[in-house]
């Protein structure tokens, strides 16, 4: 079935690199997501990256896709406080474009 | 303008009360959405309108029902609500059809059912 699976917890010095990682099931996925949620409130589209790409960049944010090994990871550089957040990963599901299939998120901490 | 507006901010009802939870976008999109979000979980979806047609039903219940009256906006009624249905209702919308699945959230109604 489809599945998404991140790590819960991140834990990162401001002015470091984070790196959040992200496993999917279904390889039919045409398009995965990033998206960022802070405390109390909806959901942020950070970024995506189309399957047929390796690679996506958008100024401090970085994807990187192994479609052999279905990982993302969303790396965010020289990280601040602002960034403390859950991120969640996302892909299409397999009844269409219509539906995303979350993963748990991954609550990232930052601290100075 | 790129904003999914939700109103109310807050809604406290009991568990016979109706109430409705509202849903605004001006972008042009023609997939609406509804998704319930429990603390410290991802958002599940409920709901999906295509076109203003009910397209998606995530096997919810019937004591929530989605209207779209018309592609801007999409309401969410509600009756009869149970204590564990309290939870973050958020609203999105993207482009309808093969496009892309750039889904745009709102800031979500917190709902508590007493």
């Amino acid at each position: 079935g489809e599945d998404v699976e991140q790590s819960l917890f991140l834990s990162v010095r401001e002015g470091d690199s984070s790196v959040i990682n992200c496993t999917y099931t279904d390889s039919s996925s045409t398009y995965l997501y990033w998206y960022k949620q802070e405390p109390g409130a909806g959901l942020q589209l950070l970024t995506y990256i189309f399957s047929n790409m390796d690679m996506k960049q958008d100024q401090r944010l970085t994807v990187l896709l192994n479609k052999k090994d279905k990982h993302l990871s969303l790396r965010i550089a020289d990280t601040q406080t602002g960034d403390s957040a859950i991120y969640f990963c996302a892909e299409t599901g397999r009844d269409g474009y219509n539906k995303l299939i979350f993963g748990a998120g991954t609550r990232l901490a930052v601290h100075p | 303008d790129t904003e999914v507006t939700q109103t109310p901010k807050h809604l406290v009802m009991g568990m016979t009360n109706k109430k409705s939870l509202k849903c605004e976008q001006h972008m042009g999109h023609r997939a609406m959405y509804w998704y319930k979000q429990k603390a410290k979980k991802p958002p599940e979806l409920m709901f999906v309108y295509s076109y203003e047609k009910l397209s998606i039903n995530e096997s919810v219940p019937s004591r929530f029902s989605p209207e779209c009256p018309n592609s801007s906006l999409l309401n969410l009624h509600l009756h009869a609500l149970q204590p564990e249905d309290s939870a973050l209702y958020l609203c999105a919308s993207s482009q309808a059809g093969t496009s892309g699945n750039e889904q745009f959230f709102g800031p979500g109604t917190r709902l508590t059912v007493l």
